[in-house]
């Protein structure tokens, strides 16, 4: 079965600074996709990133970019010029291409930003 | 256009009871999973719904049951109601079974 971890349960940051949010994950297929969620208190989960396993280079979104590295099965987000409304939990998570479809997630890293 | 509703937002059940959620996915999708997050936690895969049929489903016992409309709304069921049933309940639809899936707000429920 596969799994996420998330090593990091907090986080600060200063605002304007850049921070990295740590994941790795565990599995045996080739092809899959990774996931970066953001919840605020709001509860409903945005999707922040997203990676497909195939692709070598590193998705990124505006002030967000990841560093996948396949081989280690580790998934980071770096959040670049944080602002206050970055502040959320996030989690990482994995779904498979074959089979099951379910979203399978870390436990998540709550970020705080400091003004 | 509205994304993925989810009703209630909080209720409170009794031990033993019975509770149905609903959801009401977003515009053109046609499936639908349930997740459960516990406090502090991430979420847990319950099920998922693709032609009124349930389609997989994860690690929870059968007091967990579901059904999905012709119009491709959601119900999540459970019954005989645990204290460990308390958790944040997400509701994710998305255009097919592996398109990317776009979460409700949830809901919160509480059993006493």
């Amino acid at each position: 079965a596969q799994t996420v971890t998330q090593s990091q349960p907090e986080m600060s940051v200063q605002e304007a600074e850049t921070v990295t949010l740590s994941c790795t994950y565990d599995t045996s297929e080739s092809d899959y996709y990774l996931f970066w969620y953001k919840q605020p208190p709001s509860r409903q989960m945005i999707l922040v990133i997203r990676q497909e396993a195939y692709k070598q280079q590193n998705a990124t979104e505006n002030r967000f970019s990841v560093n996948f590295q396949k081989a280690a099965k580790s998934f980071s987000l770096k959040i670049s010029d944080s602002q206050l409304g970055d502040a959320a939990m996030y989690f990482c998570a994995y779904r498979g291409i074959q089979g099951a479809q379910k979203l399978v997630f870390g436990q998540g890293t709550r970020l705080t930003i400091n003004p | 256009d509205a994304g993925v509703t989810q009703s209630p937002t909080h209720l409170i059940k009794t031990r033993g009871q019975q509770v149905t959620l609903r959801c009401s996915p977003k515009s053109g999708h046609d499936t639908v999973s349930w997740y459960q997050q516990a406090l502090g936690q991430g979420p847990q895969f319950i099920f998922q719904y693709y032609e009124e049929e349930e389609r997989q489903r994860g690690n929870f016992p059968d007091r967990f049951s579901g059904h999905q409309f012709p119009n491709y709304s959601s119900e999540l069921n459970v019954n005989a109601l645990l204290l460990g049933d308390s958790a944040l309940y997400l509701c994710a639809s998305s255009l097919s079974p592996r398109a990317e899936a776009f979460f409700g707000q949830g809901t919160r429920l509480t059993v006493v």
